[in-house]
């Protein structure tokens, strides 16, 4: 069965410092997204993203984080300059046209210390 | 904007029994989907139910069925016959279609725990 792959699984890192969380969406999928969990808290929405531009972001998506489709088949989210709070859970989730169930990673924990 | 609420942070059942968990949504829009994801231990979403809202017909899916209610906007999900394995966060979601822009908007999910 296809599915969407996040590496790494884990990531930590210092405060301050560049982090770059990658993704491989399902390959006929067209629509990507990226979604953040706080631990214990519900799953919000950072950015959709298609033909390779932007959809909509939302307000937690400032100036910080970027995403890019590099080669055709990554899927990145780089946050520049990471904050404490940025610790979560990372998901990238990819959808087909026509096709509305998203396809979650296994989702990368950023630890930022 | 859409909401979505669950009201029940925790349930607790016996195994084999059946549970239902709440879902409350509020939307202007016309044409949507609603969904059912179970997230276990290792924190992985997994599709468990979808719904379309232009169809009355309530989506079944094993021992999994949603009791959707248009009009008071309510998706509920009953776990018949639950299993130990149905341990796990559930989260409800609402996706407004969208070309090209299908995001999803989480509950506060129900931590579901399944009792020997």
């Amino acid at each position: 069965e296809p599915e969407v792959t996040q590496t790494p699984s884990h990531q930590v890192t210092q405060m301050g410092q560049e982090v770059i969380l990658r993704c491989v969406p399902i390959s006929n999928h067209l629509y990507f997204y990226w979604y953040r969990q706080i631990l214990g808290q519900k799953v919000e929405f950072l950015v959709s993203f298609y033909n390779n531009e932007i959809s909509e972001k939302s307000e937690i998506f400032d100036d910080q984080f970027s995403v890019e489709r590099p080669d055709g088949s990554n899927f990145t989210l780089k946050i520049r300059s990471t904050k404490l709070e940025d610790s979560a859970m990372y998901f990238c989730a990819s959808t087909s046209w026509l096709n509305t169930e998203a396809f979650f990673g296994q989702g990368t924990r950023l630890t930022v210390v | 904007a859409q909401t979505v609420t669950q009201s029940q942070p925790e349930m607790s059942v016996q195994e084999a029994e059946t549970v239902t968990l709440s879902c409350t949504y509020d939307t202007s829009e016309s044409n949507y989907y609603l969904f059912w994801y179970k997230q276990p231990p290792s924190r992985q979403m997994i599709l468990v139910i979808r719904q379309e809202a232009y169809k009355q017909q309530n989506a079944t899916e094993n021992r999994f069925s949603v009791n959707f209610q248009k009009a008071a906007k309510s998706f509920s999900l009953k776990i018949s016959d639950s299993q130990l394995g149905d341990t796990a966060m559930y989260f409800c979601a609402f996706m407004k279609f969208d070309f090209g822009n299908e995001k999803l908007t989480f509950g506060t999910g129900t931590r579901l725990t399944i009792i020997p």
